[in-house]
C-alpha cells in the first residue's frame, strides 16, 4: 500500500517570500504524484503532476515540484508567493497497475495550510 | 471549462436517516470517484466506479454505502442509515479514459452534518 506524509501541517510566510511544502511518499512500486490545492469553500484543483521523465515539473500559478526518487520526495516550491496563494495544499499518489490501466485511487497526505501574510 | 458539480453544498440530517449526495461528473468522463474528508483529517478514498459497476472500494465503504449512476449524467452516493461519524465533507471526482495519469477533477464537495 502507498502512503503520503506532508511534514508541515501549517506554513506561514510573508508575501513575495519563497516557499517549499514538503511531501514524502512510501510505495513498493512506482507511482504517479500529484499536488492539489483547495481554496476556502472550493474543491480540489490540480496544481501539477509527475508521471515520468524530467524530475522538475511546472504547474499552474508559478508552482513547481521536484521528484526525487532516492529520497521518495515530491516537494512543492514557489519562488515568490502572493496573498492569493493562501490555501490548503495536498500531495497525492496513484499506483498504476501492472496492466497500464488503473482505476486510479488517489492516496492523499494530511494537507499543508499555507498562509501568506502581507 | 467543464466542471464537476455537487449538490447540495450542505446537508444536515438526523442520525439514522438516509441521505443521498448527488454529483454531475464531466460529460465525457468514464471513471467516477467518491472521497471524504472528516474535519482535520486526510482526504480518504471511498469508492471508484467504472462501466456501471464498483471497481474498487475502501474499508470505509461498508454495507451502509452504495453508489449509483441512475442516468447518463448523475452519480450518487447513498448512506442508508447515517451515523454521527459520517459527518464529513464528501467530494465527487471524475476523470477521462486515458489512464491513471489523467488528473481527477473534483467538485466543490457536500458538507454532511449528522445530528
Amino acid at each position: 500500500a502507498q502512503s503520503v506524509t506532508q511534514l508541515d501541517s501549517q506554513v506561514p510566510v510573508f508575501e513575495e517570500a519563497p516557499v517549499e511544502l514538503r511531501c514524502n511518499y512510501s510505495s513498493s512500486v512506482s507511482v504517479y504524484l500529484f499536488w492539489y490545492v483547495q481554496y476556502p469553500n472550493q474543491g480540489l484543483q490540480l496544481l501539477l503532476k509527475y508521471l515520468s521523465g524530467s524530475t522538475l515539473v511546472k504547474g499552474i500559478n508559478g508552482f513547481e515540484a521536484e521528484f526525487n526518487k532516492s529520497q521518495t520526495s515530491f516537494h512543492l516550491r514557489k519562488p515568490s508567493v502572493h496573498i492569493s496563494d493562501t490555501a490548503e495544499y495536498f500531495c497525492a499518489v496513484i499506483r498504476p497497475n501492472a496492466g497500464g490501466t488503473s482505476y486510479g485511487k488517489l492516496t492523499f497526505g494530511q494537507g499543508t495550510i499555507l498562509t501568506v501574510h502581507p | 471549462e467543464p466542471e464537476v458539480t455537487q449538490t447540495p453544498s450542505h446537508q444536515v440530517t438526523q442520525m439514522g436517516q438516509e441521505v443521498i449526495l448527488r454529483c454531475v461528473p464531466i460529460s465525457n468522463h468514464l471513471y467516477f470517484y467518491w472521497y471524504r474528508q472528516i474535519l482535520g483529517q486526510k482526504v480518504e478514498f471511498l469508492v471508484s466506479f467504472y462501466n456501471n459497476e464498483i471497481s474498487e472500494k475502501s474499508e470505509i465503504f461498508d454495507d451502509q454505502f452504495s453508489v449509483e449512476r441512475p442516468d447518463g449524467s448523475n452519480f450518487t452516493l447513498k448512506i442508508r442509515s447515517t451515523k454521527l461519524e459520517d459527518s464529513a465533507m464528501y467530494f465527487c471526482a471524475s476523470r477521462g479514459i486515458q489512464g491513471a495519469g489523467q488528473p481527477q477533477h473534483f467538485g466543490d464537495g457536500t458538507r454532511l452534518s449528522i445530528l
